[in-house]
């Protein structure tokens, strides 16, 4: 069945570092893919989408690109602050329900 | 902005007890959803809901789950008798439309803790 699998976090950086946080696929066909942000306390928000091959989400600064040849959807920042501390969960749709990876936790420190 | 909402934020409940979990999606949301994450683990799918009946559902989705819309607002998940690993952080979700370019849009959450 599909499925998603993303980086083991947590994931530690310091303010205005590189972020990277790597997220593969496998599905029949070519699903929508998404990216979640779960917040201290709050729920599910979503990040940013793709809806085809090459397109590219883009929201709050995060990127990441429909790559359907390395079947990926790898999220990244230019320059983490200390407020995108979160747990970021890579998803994709599924005849209409979401598949998640296991998340990946971010710690940003100043 | 229009939000999903759920209540309880946490229920703590004895092992072989009913509990019901309450979402009010979104006013002009068709379909409905039910997630789950237990502690550290990945969110699953549960149950899809549409037009008054099941759409989908999971094999976690057992004959304990029940879902309901009994009015025009709420969405509610039962577990007619509850078991340890019944813990967990459980999430609903609405969306407007049938396609994926519909955003899912979730709650905030139910901790559901059994003892």
């Amino acid at each position: 069945g599909d499925s998603v699998t993303q980086m083991e976090g947590p994931v530690t950086l310091s303010e205005e570092a590189f972020l990277t946080i790597n997220c593969t696929y496998t599905a029949t066909g070519y699903p929508s893919l998404f990216w979640y942000v779960q917040y201290p306390g709050e729920g599910l928000q979503l990040l940013l989408k793709a809806t085809k091959a090459d397109d590219k989400g883009s929201n709050k600064g995060f990127e990441a690109t429909y790559r359907k040849e390395t079947t990926s959807f790898h999220l990244e920042k230019g320059s983490v602050q200390v407020s995108d501390s979160a747990v970021y969960f890579c998803a994709l749709d599924s005849s209409y329900k979401l598949i998640f990876g296991s998340g990946t936790r971010l710690l940003v420190r100043p | 902005e229009p939000e999903v909402t759920q209540t309880p934020s946490h229920q703590v409940t004895q092992m072989g007890q009913e509990v019901i979990l309450r979402c009010v999606p979104i006013s002009n949301h068709l379909y409905f959803y039910w997630y789950r994450q237990i502690l550290g683990q990945k969110v699953e799918f549960l149950v899809s809901f549409y037009n008054n009946e099941i759409s989908e559902k999971s094999e976690i989705f057992d004959d304990q789950f029940s879902v309901e819309r009994p009015d025009g607002s709420n969405f509610t998940l039962k577990i007619r008798s509850t078991k340890l690993e019944d813990s967990a952080m459980y999430f609903c979700a609405s969306r407007g439309g049938r396609s994926s370019y519909n955003e899912q849009f979730f709650g905030p959450g139910t901790r559901l803790t059994v003892l």
